[in-house]
């Protein structure tokens, strides 16, 4: 398995810009995570994803952010404007529930955004 | 609600000797607790899980960590630290949503090795 992939890796943005990260979870993995990291707030649980469907958004910062899942394979996360309080890395994460599953999740190596 | 205390934001030990990260954590519902390892410029790496099945839970790298219901606990040991083996450290509780699949993480355990 490929693991959760991220992209793009890392982004260099002007401020006001829109900002657009993606994440494409584990297959077969019915959630799905979005995580912030600083050395200020360390990490963040942002927005998570069940089957599709937004359960919890309560970590979203503010109106500049919003997530979509349109399909089980695919996620994004967009900021718009950004701003250079955004800079940070971006963790998707996803893992398996219910059943006899045991919740770990499995994370992406981050994108890691520069708002300048 | 959920909880994660992480006793020591950093640690510092030589090279050979006992790592000991603590971990105390509460949960309204049965736990499962995992711990993670954050290298450099990298995600979070699952190291090892308790599920409520043996209480001493072995992982990779060496690592071991034991749960302990009356002192709420899971602390990660390793016998003999490694260079190899500075990173940060994420002790992690299940949530209590209806999903069961939300996990509370603690602020971190930076890991410095010295040789």
């Amino acid at each position: 398995d490929a693991g959760v992939i991220q992209s793009p890796r890392h982004e260099v943005t002007e401020m006001g810009q829109e900002v657009t990260l993606r994440c494409k979870p584990i297959s077969g993995h019915n959630s799905l995570f979005w995580y912030r990291q600083t050395m200020m707030r360390g990490l963040e649980l942002l927005i998570y994803f069940n089957n599709n469907v937004p359960i919890d958004d309560s970590g979203m910062p503010e109106d500049r952010f919003s997530a979509k899942m349109p399909n089980a394979s695919f996620s994004t996360l967009k900021i718009q404007p950004s701003e250079p309080r955004d800079s940070a890395v971006y963790f998707c994460a996803s893992s398996q529930g219910g059943g006899f599953a045991s919740y770990e999740q499995y994370f992406g190596p981050g994108t890691r955004l520069t708002v300048t | 609600a959920q909880s994660v205390t992480q006793l020591g934001s950093h640690v510092s030990v030589s090279e050979g000797a006992l790592v000991l990260l603590r971990c105390n954590y509460s949960s309204s519902v049965p736990p499962y607790l995992f711990w993670y390892v954050q290298y450099p410029n990298q995600g979070l790496q699952l190291l090892l899980k308790y599920t409520s099945a043996a209480t001493l839970v072995k992982g990779i790298n060496g690592f071991e960590a034991e749960f302990k219901k009356s002192e709420t606990s899971f602390h990660l040991t390793k016998p003999s630290a490694h260079m190899s083996d500075a990173a940060e450290y994420f002790c992690a509780v299940r949530g209590n949503n209806n999903a069961g699949n939300m996990l509370t993480f603690g602020g971190g355990t930076r890991l410095m090795v010295k040789p």
